[in-house]
C-alpha cells in the first residue's frame, strides 16, 4: 500500500525566513497531494493541494511542487510569520475506490519572532 | 450547513468497555472517513465508505467496526476498548465529484484506562 514519508519532523525558522517541508510517496498511482495545517487542539485544515497533472501551484506565500518521476513533493512557505507556527501534514491520495488518503507523520514548524 | 459534526467531544472508557463515536455530515457527501491521531503523530485511516451500505478497511482497522446506513451518518464502533485505542478520532467527508478536499470534524478525544 501507499507510504508517505515527511521531513523534517521539526523545523524552526526566524520570522521572515522561508520554510520547506519535503515528502515522498511510494505508490506511483497516487494523483492528489494535499497539505494540511493543524493548530494545537484543532482539526486539520487544508492549506493547499496539487494534482498529478500539475508540477507547481502557488497561493500567496504558500507553494507546492511535485516531481512525479521522483515521487517527491514539497511545501514552501515564504516570509514566515508567527501565526504560521503549527503542525503541517502532507498526504497522498489514490483516485480509485474511495480516494484513500495516507498522511505523513507531520512537521512541527516554529516561527520565532 | 453544520459541516461535519462528531459526538462526543471527550470520553473516558475503562478497558473492555464499548462505545460508538458518532459522525454526521449535512453536505450530502458520498465519501466518509475515520482517522485516528495518536499524540505527536499523523493521521491513520481506520475505515472509509464510498456511499451508503459500502465500507472498507483502511490502514488500522483492528478493534473497530463501522456501518453506513445513510449518506449522512458514519458511526465508528469500538468493542472491548484497549489502552492502545487512546487517541483523537477525526471523521471526514468529501464529495464524489468536484473538489478533492476532505472536510474534517472537530474530533473526539478518547482515553482508555
Amino acid at each position: 500500500g501507499e507510504n508517505v514519508e515527511q521531513h523534517p519532523s521539526t523545523l524552526s525558522v526566524q520570522e521572515g525566513d522561508s520554510a520547506v517541508i519535503k515528502c515522498t510517496y511510494s505508490d506511483s498511482a497516487s494523483n492528489y497531494f494535499p497539505w494540511y495545517k493543524q493548530e494545537l487542539g484543532k482539526r486539520p485544515q487544508l492549506i493547499i493541494d496539487i494534482r498529478s497533472n500539475v508540477g507547481e501551484k502557488k497561493d500567496q506565500r504558500i507553494a507546492v511542487t511535485l516531481n512525479k518521476t521522483a515521487k517527491h513533493f514539497s511545501l514552501h512557505i515564504t516570509e514566515t510569520q508567527p501565526e504560521d507556527s503549527a503542525v503541517y501534514f502532507c498526504a497522498a491520495s489514490l483516485n480509485t475506490g474511495g480516494f484513500k488518503t495516507i498522511f505523513g507523520a507531520g512537521t512541527r514548524l516554529f516561527v520565532k519572532a | 450547513n453544520a459541516g461535519v459534526t462528531q459526538t462526543p467531544k471527550f470520553r473516558i472508557l475503562k478497558i473492555g468497555q464499548s462505545m460508538t463515536l458518532q459522525c454526521t455530515q449535512d453536505m450530502n457527501h458520498n465519501y466518509m472517513y475515520w482517522y485516528r491521531q495518536d499524540p505527536g503523530m499523523g493521521l491513520k485511516l481506520i475505515y472509509y465508505s464510498v456511499g451508503a451500505g459500502i465500507t472498507d478497511k483502511g490502514e488500522v482497522p483492528n478493534g473497530y467496526n463501522v456501518s453506513r446506513s445513510t449518506t449522512e451518518d458514519f458511526p465508528l464502533r469500538l468493542e472491548l476498548a484497549a489502552p492502545s485505542q487512546t487517541s483523537v478520532y477525526f471523521c471526514a467527508s468529501r464529495p464524489r465529484v468536484g473538489t478533492y478536499e476532505q472536510y474534517f470534524g472537530p474530533g473526539t478525544r478518547l482515553t482508555v484506562t
